[in-house]
């Protein structure tokens, strides 16, 4: 079944303490973003990688990170959570060409 | 920033009546896209309009893209209990990676 899955699906943390919420598609899509939902913001792009060794910040990249070392993982890690980023987490993937993205379940963070 | 902004953010209709929610945008774009969002969970796809395109059909739904305006709406007609949702449209530029607005939440009653 073609899927994108997040994990963990809901973590609490403490503020400070290094995360990794991991992605993974198996799709063989080129692109792959993060995004972060907040009540009355929407979706806002945090991250996105066009391929392999390529990604670029989104709209609010501060106090994350990405890696793309291999095309089906794109893992979101936030070296130092703290409250502001509490909030909930999608990962996406499609392939290029402005084509439909899927949407893995989501990650809800709550950093205290 | 966000590209697309949708219109109403909230809507609030009857079983079986029409809902029309639009989007407005700011920059050029390749295509834009609709998707859906229960409560929560993980977008899903619902329809594509490319920038050549006026209007697109898939089952209730109907899309119109208006470039020269830099708008769309999305058209769900005979809405059903289990169209309750919010609903998103996203734009791609030069990236092709979507960028989101806020959303519409939609509440049809049974």
């Amino acid at each position: 079944e073609a899927q994108v899955t997040q994990n963990p699906r809901y973590l609490i943390t403490v503020t400070g303490k290094k995360l990794t919420v991991t992605c993974s598609q198996n799709m063989n899509h080129e692109y792959m973003s993060w995004y972060r939902q907040d009540p009355g913001l929407g979706l806002r792009q945090i991250y996105y990688s066009m391929n392999v060794e390529v990604t670029d910040k989104g709209d609010v990249p501060e106090g994350y990170k990405v890696s793309r070392k291999e095309k089906r993982n794109f893992p979101l890690i936030l070296e130092s959570p703290s409250p502001n980023q509490t909030s909930l987490y999608f990962c996406a993937s499609s392939f290029p060409g402005g084509t439909e993205a899927f949407f893995g379940q989501g990650t809800r963070l709550t950093v205290v | 920033s966000q590209q697309g902004e949708e219109d109403p953010q909230a809507l609030s209709i009857q079983e079986g009546e029409n809902a029309t929610m639009n989007c407005s945008y700011k920059t050029s774009i390749n295509n834009l896209q609709w998707y859906r969002q229960n409560s929560g969970r993980g977008l899903v796809h619902l329809i594509l309009i490319r920038s050549n395109e006026r209007e697109k059909h898939s089952g209730r739904l109907r899309v119109t893209l208006d470039t020269s305006k830099k708008s769309s709406s999305l058209l769900i007609t005979a809405s059903r209990a289990a169209d309750t949702a919010s609903y998103f449209c996203a734009t791609t530029g030069g990236s092709y990676i979507p960028t989101f607005g806020r959303g519409t939440s939609l509440i049809v009653h049974p």
